[in-house]
């Protein structure tokens, strides 16, 4: 069956623009994750959606960034004024139930890019 | 201090020579340990999953954990060209939302 996807897998933004990721999760996964992977920093943990609860925005680095989920399914992540320290790997996963006892499954990221 | 530690490498190794990759984790908490793998532009993909002390095996993979020194560790035996990426430790606590990742360790198998 189909992966997590992500779109675009590229872009390239001015400063100060905004831009919006997307990820399109595993059909029937509950909870969805966005982190950030910059280079030599690991992976961010930023948002995380399961079911209809309150999201978990513990991770998101400012007020620029917001995330929602429409439907329990497709994930938007917005960063508004975009900054060149913003620049890095947007990763999206899904697991089936939640929990960090379930296994993550990643799409293969948004390179970010501003300049 | 980072929740995981993670050396980043990169190492580079013959083909069929035994890898061991290392973290070390801060929080005694942690409960559930994993390894995933990262090609280059792809998404990490979970390679093993551990839950407890001691030693899982599977293929020529082996998973360690040490939660009384708080380490774990991956061993690839008989590495091969296609292990050539960058493998990330990651490890969470019951009931958090979060898993904690390693900054990845760079792996090259030289043919």
């Amino acid at each position: 069956g189909a992966g997590v996807s992500q779109s675009p897998s590229n872009k390239v933004t001015e400063k100060g623009k905004d831009v919006e990721l997307r990820c399109d999760p595993i059909s029937g996964h509950t909870a969805l994750y966005w982190y950030r992977q910059s280079l030599g920093q690991g992976l961010e943990f930023l948002i995380y959606f399961q079911g209809n609860s309150a999201p978990d925005k513990s991770g998101l680095p400012s007020d620029r960034f917001s995330a929602e989920r429409t439907g329990g399914s497709v994930s938007t992540l917005t960063i508004q004024r975009t900054q060149q320290e913003d620049s890095a790997v947007y990763l999206c996963a899904s697991t089936d139930s939640g929990g960090n006892n379930s296994p993550l499954h990643f799409g293969n990221g948004t390179r970010l890019t501003v300049t | 201090q980072k929740e995981v530690e993670q050396d980043p490498g990169p190492l580079s190794v013959p083909e069929g020579a035994i890898v061991s990759l290392n973290c070390t984790y801060s929080n005694s908490a942690f409960q559930y340990f994993m390894w995933y793998r990262q090609y280059s532009r792809k998404g990490p993909e979970l390679l093993m999953y551990t839950y407890s002390s001691g030693n899982k095996e599977d293929g020529r993979f082996t998973a360690q954990v040490d939660k009384s020194s708080k380490y774990i560790s991956l061993f690839i035996r008989d590495s091969q060209p296609s292990d050539s990426a960058t493998y990330l430790c990651a490890t969470g606590q019951t009931g958090a939302n979060n898993l904690f990742f390693g900054t990845g360790t760079r792996l090259t198998v030289i043919p």
